[in-house]
């Protein structure tokens, strides 16, 4: 089976409110996890990283947690904007190679 | 530009023809990766190079064959294309392979298999 996922395949939430994507991992040595954003028609862009010393990281309008102890991480959007529209994937390079084997992505809809 | 390419951005072929998708990046990046992409199986590695002329495979590499000659290009081809490749590729780069090394994608190749 893969080695992470996300639990739903499409989250749809009005502009303005937070939005919180989570991801499931298998790994427990996973040490470092990344999101990227896709947007309709182009490739994953880095969006935040977070490394398994970390419970918390900010960047701007973007919140990574983890939760090493039931291996779950989430991404929350603050003030979720209609450019945010993308399917979002969660990605673990932790194996021994670093390169990352993505979840199946949420699909995030702003609504205006 | 500077950034990493792939050509052409859209390609219908017919089954058993061979096709080649091109990626080429511009910044001397060690390694770069094929991915495809299909509803509901999310990024699948089909093949990484660390360097010019070596080549690795990824998790889903058959029928597929890579080459890297020069460090910036690294074509992807499909020896006999059959409908189950139908898929949208996306090449990537990276300049070396420790964790903190962001990956790089292009804008992808959407090839349909008729």
């Amino acid at each position: 089976g893969e080695s992470v996922g996300l639990h739903l395949p499409t989250l749809s939430v009005q502009e303005g409110d937070n939005s919180i994507i989570n991801c499931a991992y298998s790994n427990s040595a996973s040490d470092y996890f990344i999101w990227y954003k896709q947007e309709s028609g182009k490739g994953p862009q880095f969006i935040i990283d977070i490394r398994s010393n970390m419970d918390k990281r900010q960047g701007q309008r973007v919140t990574v947690l983890l939760n090493k102890t039931v291996k779950h991480l989430s991404l929350q959007i603050a003030a979720t904007q209609p450019g945010d529209s993308a399917v979002y994937f969660c990605a673990d390079p932790s194996g021994g190679s670093y390169i990352p084997t993505f979840g199946r992505g949420t699909s995030l809809i702003v609504h205006p | 530009d500077a950034g990493i390419t792939q050509s052409p951005r859209y390609k219908i072929t017919e089954t058993g023809r061979q096709v080649t998708l091109m990626c080429h990046q511009t910044w001397s990046h060690s390694y770069m990766f094929w991915y495809r992409q299909d509803l509901g199986h999310g990024l699948r590695l089909i093949y990484y190079s660390a360097a010019a002329d070596i080549t690795d495979k990824g998790e889903v590499p058959d029928g597929y064959v890579v080459s890297r000659s020069k460090t910036e290009n690294f074509p992807l081809t499909l020896e006999s294309a059959t409908r189950s490749q139908t898929s949208v590729y996306f090449c990537a780069s990276r300049a070396g392979l420790a964790g903190y090394y962001e990956q790089y994608f292009g804008p992808g190749t959407r090839l349909t298999v008729t």
